[in-house]
């Protein structure tokens, strides 16, 4: 079954502005990874927390994670036209062997 | 590094026949993950290996799919016979920990059955 929800389905921002995706889940985690999709390519690897981490940076990219409240989001700062693409979190779920993927997050930042 | 290779990138076929994709990991990289995504189902995961040997098929929609590994540098997953309800990107990833690490994925293959 499907345990990460993203959240909004959709966003549409301006160039510069910050855009802030959202994950909830419903049972416990060891890691919650984020992951990026261009229109007709394949995934690519932004962040991984452990569940015993609440924040992460890389660059633009700000990653937290609120076990208590079971969510993590992630906040693209000065956003880029280049940063429109869809956005998914992703977790062993449950201590489950395998990566479980959300619907995603498609982001548009208009120029 | 190369990163995860795919081939074909785009494929069309008419139901019935036999479709065959294939991936070439990143060198040095023990698991290979198979996904199928879909706008009504999203990321599928499909089977993946360890090396080479398969751990977790229980995705794997029916007897039509069959993936090998036959190396730790190709894989291919078969549909025979292909369906139009197959229609879907395909996507090879690999990762170098373990199943739950980062994964590596490739551009995909874009299959049409017709």
């Amino acid at each position: 079954s499907q345990q990460g929800e993203e959240d909004p389905q959709a966003l549409s921002i301006q160039e510069g502005e910050n855009a802030t995706m959202n994950c909830s889940y419903k049972t416990s985690i060891n890691n919650l990874q984020w992951y990026r999709q261009n229109s007709g390519r394949g995934l690519v690897h932004l962040i991984l927390i452990r569940s015993n981490e609440r924040e992460k940076h890389s660059g633009r990219l700000r990653v937290t994670l609120d076990t208590s409240k079971k969510s993590s989001s992630l906040l693209i700062t000065a956003s880029r036209a280049a940063d429109t693409a869809s956005y998914f979190c992703a977790s062993p779920w449950g201590g489950s062997e395998k990566l479980v993927f959300g619907k995603g997050t498609k982001l548009t930042v208009n120029p | 590094d190369a990163g995860v290779i795919q081939s074909p990138r785009h494929e069309v076929t008419e139901m019935g026949q036999e479709v065959t994709l294939r991936c070439k990991p990143i060198s040095g990289h023990d698991y290979l993950f198979w996904y199928r995504q879909t706008m009504m189902r999203g990321l599928e995961l499909l089977i993946y290996f360890n090396n080479n040997v398969p751990i977790d098929d229980s995705g794997m929609p029916e007897d039509r799919f069959s993936a090998k590994m036959p190396n730790a540098s190709f894989s291919t997953l078969k549909i025979q016979p292909s369906e139009p309800r197959d229609s879907a990107v395909y996507f090879c990833a690999s990762s170098f920990l373990d199943s739950t690490d980062t994964q590596y994925f490739g551009p995909g293959t874009r299959l049409t059955v017709l």
